[in-house]
């Protein structure tokens, strides 16, 4: 079955610092792949996405890769800030089962000192 | 406009009350679900209707009713509330496209029973 992998925190770095948060999946098919963000206190928010092989997903200078070699869709941000601080979900979708399978992490947890 | 809203934000009750969460949403989505977060906020699916029909209901204790009068909206009702089902409650929708499924979140529902 599908299944969604992701590095336990919590990630705690200096502002300015580079961010990569892994994320590997399994999946029978091919699915779409995102990262969702979960401020303090509030829902969570669709990042970024990616829908295909070597696709790119980008927003808020973060960045995630769909890489079908390795099943990875690394989240990577150049330059963190203490407003990136939050739990951060990676997910798949499979187009090609039924409606609800949405399969997410268990979530990151990243906290940024200023 | 608020794509997903629920309703209450912040919910404190007694043990042994029956209380609801109200969840609509203005998306047109034909898919809502209803996620459960707990205190090291590992998601879990709990409900998910598709155009009124449940299709899926995970191992929820069946104090737990959700309740779909039209496809815009699912409500939860809890039944002899529990110190357990203390936690946060997120309802959410999406619509299947050729990219999947991409799921958007209501700001949920922090429910404390004591």
């Amino acid at each position: 079955g599908n299944s969604v992998t992701q590095m336990e925190g919590p990630v705690t770095l200096s502002e300015e610092a580079f961010l990569t948060i892994n994320c590997t999946y399994t999946a029978t098919g091919y699915p779409s792949l995102f990262w969702y963000v979960q401020y303090p206190g509030e829902g969570l928010q669709l990042l970024l996405k990616a829908t295909k092989a070597d696709d790119k997903g980008s927003n808020k200078g973060f960045e995630a890769t769909y890489r079908k070699e390795t099943t990875s869709f690394h989240l990577e941000k150049g330059s963190v800030q203490v407003s990136d601080s939050a739990v951060y979900f990676c997910a798949l979708s499979d187009p090609g089962s039924s409606a609800s399978k949405i399969i997410f992490g268990s979530g990151t947890r990243l906290s940024i000192r200023p | 406009d608020t794509a997903v809203s629920q309703t209450p934000k912040y919910l404190v009750t007694q043990m042994g009350n029956d209380k609801s969460i109200k969840c609509e949403q203005n998306l047109g989505h034909d898919t809502m679900y209803w996620y459960k977060q707990d205190s090291k906020k590992f998601l879990k699916i709990m409900f998910s209707y598709n155009n009124k029909e449940l299709i899926i209901n995970e191992t929820v204790p069946n104090r737990f009713s959700p309740k779909s009068p039209d496809k815009a909206h699912l409500n939860l009702h809890i039944n002899s509330l529990e110190l357990g089902d203390s936690a946060v409650y997120f309802c959410a929708s999406s619509q299947e496209d050729r990219d999947g499924n991409t799921i958007y979140f209501g700001e949920g529902s922090w429910l404390t029973v004591v």
